[in-house]
C-alpha cells in the first residue's frame, strides 16, 4: 500500500513568517493530495487539496505544490497567524475508489 | 446544514464491556470510514466502506466490527473493548472514495479502564 512520510513533526515560527510542511509518497499512482488542519480538540477539516493534473494550487495565504517524478508534496503558509496554530496532515491517495493515506501529522506553532 | 454526526463524544467504560459509537451522515456520502487518533501516530483507518453492505479493513482493524446496512448510518461497534483501544475515534464521509476531501465527526473519546 501507500507510504506518506510527513517532515518536520513540529514547526515553530514567528507571526509574519513563511511556514512550509513537506510529504512524500511511495505509490507513484497516487493522484488525490488532500491537506487537513486540526486545531486543538477539534475535527481534522479540509483545507486544500492538489490533483496530479496541476503542480501548484493556491487559496489566499495557503498554496501547496506537487513534484510528481520526486513524489513529493508541500504546504505552504504564508504571512502566518496565531490562528494558523494546530496540526496539518497531508494525505494521498489513487483516486477512483484508492484508499486515503494520513501522514502523521506536523504541530505548527506560531508565535504571537 | 451538512454534517457527520458522532455519538457519543466521550465515553468511559470497563474492560470486556460491548459498546457502539454511533456515525450518520446527511449528504447522501457514498463512503465513510473509521479513524482512531494516537499522539504521535497520526489518523489510522480502522474500517472503511464504499457503500451500503460493502466494508472493508483498514490498517488497525483487530477488535473492532462495522456494519452499512443504510447509507447514512456506519456504526463502529467494540465487542470486548480492551485498554489498549482507549483513544479518539473519527467517522468520516466523502462522496467518493479517494477522489474528494473527507467530511469529519466531532470525534468520540473513548476511555477503557
Amino acid at each position: 500500500g501507500e507510504n506518506v512520510e510527513q517532515h518536520p513533526s513540529t514547526l515553530s515560527v514567528q507571526e509574519g513568517d513563511s511556514a512550509v510542511i513537506k510529504c512524500t509518497y511511495s505509490d507513484s499512482a497516487s493522484n488525490y493530495f488532500p491537506w487537513y488542519k486540526q486545531e486543538l480538540g477539534k475535527r481534522p477539516q479540509l483545507i486544500i487539496d492538489i490533483r496530479s493534473n496541476v503542480g501548484e494550487k493556491k487559496d489566499q495565504r495557503i498554496a501547496v505544490t506537487l513534484n510528481k517524478t520526486a513524489k513529493h508534496f508541500s504546504l505552504h503558509i504564508t504571512e502566518t497567524q496565531p490562528e494558523d496554530s494546530a496540526v496539518y496532515f497531508c494525505a494521498a491517495s489513487r483516486g477512483g475508489g484508492g484508499r486515503l493515506y494520513f501522514g502523521r501529522g506536523t504541530q505548527l506553532t506560531v508565535w504571537p | 446544514e451538512a454534517q457527520v454526526t458522532q455519538n457519543p463524544r466521550y465515553l468511559i467504560t470497563v474492560t470486556g464491556k460491548k459498546l457502539t459509537v454511533t456515525c450518520s451522515q446527511n449528504m447522501n456520502h457514498e463512503y465513510m470510514s473509521w479513524y482512531r487518533q494516537d499522539p504521535g501516530l497520526g489518523l489510522r483507518q480502522i474500517y472503511y466502506s464504499m457503500n451500503v453492505e460493502v466494508t472493508d479493513k483498514g490498517d488497525v482493524p483487530e477488535g473492532y466490527k462495522v456494519s452499512r446496512k443504510e447509507k447514512r448510518n456506519f456504526p463502529l461497534i467494540l465487542e470486548s473493548p480492551s485498554p489498549n483501544q482507549t483513544s479518539l475515534y473519527f467517522c468520516a464521509s466523502s462522496p467518493r472514495q479517494g477522489l474528494y476531501g473527507y467530511t469529519f465527526g466531532s470525534g468520540t473519546r473513548l476511555t477503557v479502564v
